[in-house]
C-alpha cells in the first residue's frame, strides 16, 4: 500500500504567488517524520524541511512552511512568494521507525511545480 | 557539495554486464542509504548499512548486492544489467541509524543500452 500520497502530479502558479503542494501519509507508527526534498531538472535531491510526529508547532524554513495536519494525516508544503528558480519536482517523504525497511525514507511520486513570469 | 559523494556521476554499460556504483559519505556520518528513481517506479529504497554491517533491506533485487567498507564507503553492485535498470540512484548517509538527517549524493545516472 502506498503510504505517502501527492495527488498532484503538476502544478503552476505564478511567480510571487503563493502555492501549497499536497500530501497525505499512512502509518500507524507514532513515531514518524515527515521531509519534504526538492529535485530540480540537475537532478539532485535538496532537503526542504521537516516535521517530527510529535512537534507541536509547524515546521517553518525561510519561504519554505509544513502545514501539518496529524488526525489528517496531510502534511502539505506551502511555498511563499514563489520564484523561477522553485520549479522543480518535490517529494514527500515519511521515516517511520520499527518497519522492515528501518529509517529509511518513504517517498510519494512527486509533483512538478512550475513558476510562471 | 552536500558532503556524500557519488561516483561515477554517469554511467552507460550493456545488458547483461556488471557495474560498481560507489558512495563516499559525510564526514562522521555512518549510515549509508542506497535509493533507486526511475520513470516508473519512482524513488524507491534499496538498502541501508550502518557502521558496516547491513541494516535493513528494501526493495532490492537478488541481482543488486552492496557492502559498507571500514572507512564507511559503500558499493552498490548491479549484475546481468536489464534495460529496465536504467535509472538514477542515489545515496544519502545520516549519523546513525536512527537519526532523520538525510544527506543526499547527487546520484549515479546508469543507463543500461
Amino acid at each position: 500500500a502506498q503510504k505517502i500520497t501527492q495527488t498532484q502530479p503538476g502544478m503552476f502558479v505564478q511567480e510571487k504567488e503563493a502555492v501549497t503542494l499536497d500530501c497525505t501519509y499512512d502509518t500507524s507508527d507514532p513515531s514518524y517524520g515527515l521531509f519534504w526534498y526538492k529535485q530540480p531538472s540537475s537532478g539532485e535531491m535538496i532537503f526542504l524541511i521537516y516535521q517530527g510526529s510529535y512537534d507541536q508547532q509547524n515546521a517553518t524554513e525561510g519561504r519554505y512552511s509544513l502545514n501539518f495536519q496529524k488526525a489528517r494525516k496531510s502534511a502539505n508544503l506551502v511555498i511563499s512568494a514563489s520564484q523561477l528558480g522553485d520549479s522543480a519536482m518535490y517529494f514527500c517523504a515519511m521515516r517511520e521507525g520499527g518497519s522492515n525497511s528501518g529509517y529509511a525514507l518513504n517517498f510519494g511520486k512527486g509533483t512538478s511545480l512550475l513558476v510562471t513570469p | 557539495d552536500s558532503g556524500v559523494t557519488q561516483t561515477p556521476k554517469h554511467l552507460i554499460t550493456a545488458t547483461g554486464q556488471r557495474v560498481t556504483l560507489r558512495c563516499s559519505p559525510r564526514s562522521g556520518d555512518l549510515s549509508v542509504y542506497w535509493y533507486q528513481q526511475s520513470l516508473d517506479q519512482g524513488l524507491q529504497f534499496l538498502i541501508q548499512y550502518y557502521n558496516g554491517e547491513e541494516r535493513a533491506k528494501g526493495n532490492i533485487l537478488e541481482r543488486f548486492s552492496a557492502q559498507q567498507f571500514p572507512d564507511l564507503h559503500s558499493e552498490l553492485n548491479l549484475s546481468s544489467l536489464e534495460l529496465g535498470d536504467s535509472a538514477l540512484y542515489f545515496c544519502a548517509s545520516s549519523v546513525g541509524d536512527r537519526s532523520y538527517g538525510y544527506t543526499f549524493g547527487s546520484g549515479t545516472r546508469l543507463t543500461v543500452v
